[in-house]
């Protein structure tokens, strides 16, 4: 089944310690990008990969950090994680940055 | 500034009782504009990509115009499980993806 994967899906954690967030797809897509949604402000973009080794910020890079060390991954790193942190985080891909994006499941961080 | 704004913010409807949400758009040189439903709690699932002005698409009950400035989905005789958060999104020239805050629709029995 073609499908985009995060984990963990739940997480909590206390101010600065350090945590990655996995994701994967199974579909050969070129682009990568993560995204958190918060109430009120909708859908974020937080980096994005076109391709191996070729990443790039979006809106809000602040805080973390990303890598593309193999085309069906992409982690988000959060190397000291503060509470404003705290939100709904999506993974999605697409065959390329002018394709439709499909999203992972989510990861909802709770950072104490 | 690249801007989506949608409306309303929430809808309820009875069963049967048809309508439409709005997504108007300020982008220039819109590459696409992209519908998803999102359940609570998951992922954003892929609904409809328009590219310009003039298009329509259909799925079920659900049917999603492009003008130049807004896109409009129509929600004709909805059921309960059509309840969900209904996202809109533009793509710029910059191929980034600005999504609007979202169309929370509630259909009741």
């Amino acid at each position: 089944e073609a499908q985009v994967t995060q984990n963990p899906r739940y997480l909590i954690t206390v101010t600065g310690k350090k945590l990655t967030v996995t994701c994967s797809q199974n579909m050969n897509h070129e682009y990568m990008s993560w995204y958190r949604q918060d109430p009120g402000l909708g859908l974020r973009q937080i980096y994005y990969s076109m391709n191996v080794e070729v990443t790039d910020k979006g809106d809000v890079p602040e805080g973390y950090k990303v890598s593309r060390k193999e085309k069906r991954n992409f982690p988000l790193i959060l190397e000291s994680p503060s509470p404003n942190q705290t939100s709904l985080y999506f993974c999605a891909s697409s065959l390329s940055r002018l394709d439709t994006q499909y999203f992972g499941p989510g990861t909802r961080l709770t950072v104490l | 500034e690249d801007q989506v704004t949608q409306s309303p913010e929430a809808l309820r409807l009875q069963e049967g009782e048809s309508s439409s949400l709005n997504c108007s758009y300020t982008v220039s040189g819109l590459r696409g504009l992209f519908w998803y439903r999102q359940d609570p709690g998951k992922g954003p699932e892929f609904l409809f990509t328009l590219y310009s002005a003039g298009e329509e698409k259909e799925k079920e009950r659900l049917k999603a115009t492009l003008t130049k400035k807004e896109s409009f989905l129509h929600i004709t005789a909805p059921k309960p499980e059509d309840s969900a958060t209904y996202l809109c999104a533009v793509q710029t020239p910059g191929y980034a993806l600005n999504f609007g805050k979202g169309t929370s629709l509630l259909v009741t029995p």
